[in-house]
Order: structure tokens, then sequence, then C-alpha cells
């Protein structure tokens, strides 16, 4: 069946410095993948999509990255502010919907 | 702009008791319409999925059923809720022309007792 991992351990990180979070997936081939931001207690907020024929995408300090051999997607954070901390998703669709499979998030704390 | 309205924001239920979440997209027409659920420490599943008014694809077998009377309305129910309903269920849209991305509610969070 389709699997997706996030790491499930928080990432802790200095202000300032780069955080790296990483996607896995398996026994899929999506067209494309998605990142999102979840603060606690409130609905996921969209932040970059990357398609299959995509390497990189950038937004602001927003950077993630898609390898299809790997199946893997690395998002990362750079200049980090405690604002940014937050659970990151990871979803990978494949059609004109939103019908998207989930991993279980990675929590991000950034420390001043 | 779009916005999305879902509530109650929390809600306690007994066990046997009957559910209605109830989901409002403003500023869009025709969107695409999910509920989404999520258990603690553990990645979104996808309940429900409309394309249209009447139209519901289940996509995980469930005590739950979806309906939407309108275009921009979309009602999450149960008539007998079970322990393992409890958890945060998310309404979200996508517009229909590039409906990768989703925009979520503010989610209700249940716990039935």
């Amino acid at each position: 069946s389709q699997k997706i991992e996030q790491n499930s351990e928080a990432l802790n990180i200095q202000e300032g410095k780069t955080a790296t979070l990483t996607c896995n997936y398996t026994n899929y081939s999506p067209a494309y993948l998605q990142w999102y931001r979840q603060d606690p207690g409130r609905g996921p907020v969209f932040l970059l999509l990357i398609r299959e024929n995509e390497k990189e995408k950038r937004k602001e300090r927003l950077k993630v990255t898609f390898d299809t051999t790997l199946k893997q997607s690395l998002f990362h954070i750079t200049a980090s502010q405690p604002a940014d901390s937050a659970t990151y998703l990871c979803a990978l669709g494949s059609g004109n919907t939103g019908k998207l499979i989930f991993g279980q998030g990675t929590t991000l704390q950034v420390k001043p | 702009s779009q916005t999305i309205h879902q509530w109650p924001a929390t809600l306690v239920q007994p066990v046997g008791s009957p559910l209605s979440l109830e989901c409002t997209v403003e500023g869009t027409s025709n969107p695409n319409l999910y509920w989404y659920r999520q258990a603690a420490g553990r990645g979104l599943q996808l309940l429900f999925y409309s394309v249209g008014i009447g139209q519901i694809s289940s996509e995980v077998p469930q005590n739950l059923s979806a309906s939407r009377p309108q275009d921009r309305q979309f009602i999450l129910s149960s008539k007998k809720l079970l322990l393992s309903d409890s958890g945060f269920y998310l309404c979200a849209w996508s517009p229909r022309s590039s409906g990768e991305k989703l925009f979520f509610g503010s989610g209700t969070q249940l716990s039935v007792l």
C-alpha cells in the first residue's frame, strides 16, 4: 500500500539556522507533492506544490526539492524564526483534485 | 476573497448519539469539497469528496456519511457515534479549475465518550 514517512521526532533548531525536513514515500508515483503548515488546533495551510517534472521550487525563505528516483522531498526553511515553529505536513497527489495522501507531519521548534 | 467556515470548534458527544458537522465556503462557486479526519499523531485521512451538489464519494468504509445539499455547503453526519469516531475533523475546498491545492477550515475536535 502507499506509504508516506516523515520524521516523527521533533526538530529543534536555533533561530537563524536552516531547517530541513524530509518526506519519503513508497509504492506510489505522484504527479505532485505539497507541503502544508499546521499550527496546534488549526487546519493546515498550503505552502508549496512541486510537480514530478520539477526538481526544485522556492518561495521566499522556503525551498522544496523533489527526487522521484529516490522517492523523497526535502523542505528547507532558511533563516528560521521562532514564528516558523509548527508542524509541517507532506502530501502526495496525482489528479486534478485535493484527494491527497498525507504524512503524519514533523514538528519544528525554532528557539530564539 | 474565499473563506471557509466550519463549526463547531469543539464537540463532546456520548457514544450512540448523532452527529452533524457543517462547513460552508464563501467567495467561490462550484468548489470541490472534502472531509478529512486527523487522529492524534497521524496523518490526515480523506473521508469524503464531492465535486457537486448531491455527488459524494466515500473513501473509506465507516460509520459516517456526508451530504452536499447546496453548492457551497458540506455536512458530515452520523446516526450513532462510536468511540473510534473521535478525532479532529477538517473540511476543505479546492478550486474546480486547479483542484490540487486544499484550503482547510479551522477544524472540529470531536470527543466521543
